[in-house]
């Protein structure tokens, strides 16, 4: 069975100070690695995906995840954090097989920025 | 689009009344995806569908939950009885078939059983 862990529950970085998230998946296959993004009362917007190629991917807002394929990684970073993006992440896997979309979800690590 | 449409937003509702929750997949999506994000459980996957036909609902909790697909642009996650525990935020979310495509989410619709 597949599975997401995101070690860290709550981190709290300095706006204009770089961020990285960690997690780590567990999957018999390939994964379909995916971060997502919620804000306060809101559904979850997709930051980025990886499903082959080029193990960096750039994402939308700025953020960047890398997939290393010996450490079960796919941690997602950013160089320089702004107010906005406090908020709650969650790092996804999908199958590789039938739909990509059956996602299984980490905990969430939730991002504090302070000024 | 307008994206996935959830409804309502809000819920409450006393315990044993029967509550339905509704949602419009974006056009042209043939996956449906149920979830349920609780503080306990995190997201949680309850249900999803194909062609509007059920494939997996392992993730149901119990006989009291149910969802239907009647036609590809509308579905249904209904509770009967509801109870105080299956209070949490219920996404809908959808996808276009095909390796890698991402799920789209709607927007959640909190329930609060009291």
């Amino acid at each position: 069975a597949q599975s997401v862990t995101q070690p860290d529950i709550h981190i709290t970085v300095s706006e204009g100070a770089s961020l990285e998230l960690r997690c780590n998946y567990s999957y018999g296959a390939t994964p379909y690695l995916f971060w997502y993004v919620q804000s306060p009362g809101q559904g979850l917007q997709l930051l980025l995906k990886y499903f082959s190629g080029d193990t960096l991917v750039q994402g939308i807002k700025g953020f960047e995840a890398e997939f290393k394929r010996s450490q079960s990684s796919f941690n997602l970073r950013k160089p320089s954090v702004h107010w906005s993006d406090a908020a709650e992440y969650f790092c996804a896997v999908g199958r590789s097989t039938g739909t990509a979309s059956k996602l299984t979800f980490g905990t969430g690590t939730r991002l504090q920025v302070t000024l | 689009d307008a994206g996935v449409i959830q409804s309502p937003r809000h819920e409450v509702t006393e315990m044993g009344q029967e509550v339905t929750l509704r949602c419009k997949p974006i056009s042209g999506h043939d996956y449906l995806f149920w979830y349920r994000q609780t503080m306990m459980r995190g997201l949680e996957l309850l249900i999803y569908f194909n062609n509007n036909v059920p494939i997996d609902d392992s993730g149901m909790p119990e006989d009291r939950f149910s969802a239907k697909m009647p036609n590809a642009s509308f579905s249904t996650l209904k509770i009967q009885p509801s109870e105080p525990r299956d209070s949490a935020v219920y996404f809908c979310a959808s996808s276009f078939s095909g390796g890698g495509t991402e799920a789209f989410f709607g927007q959640g619709t909190r329930l609060t059983v009291v």
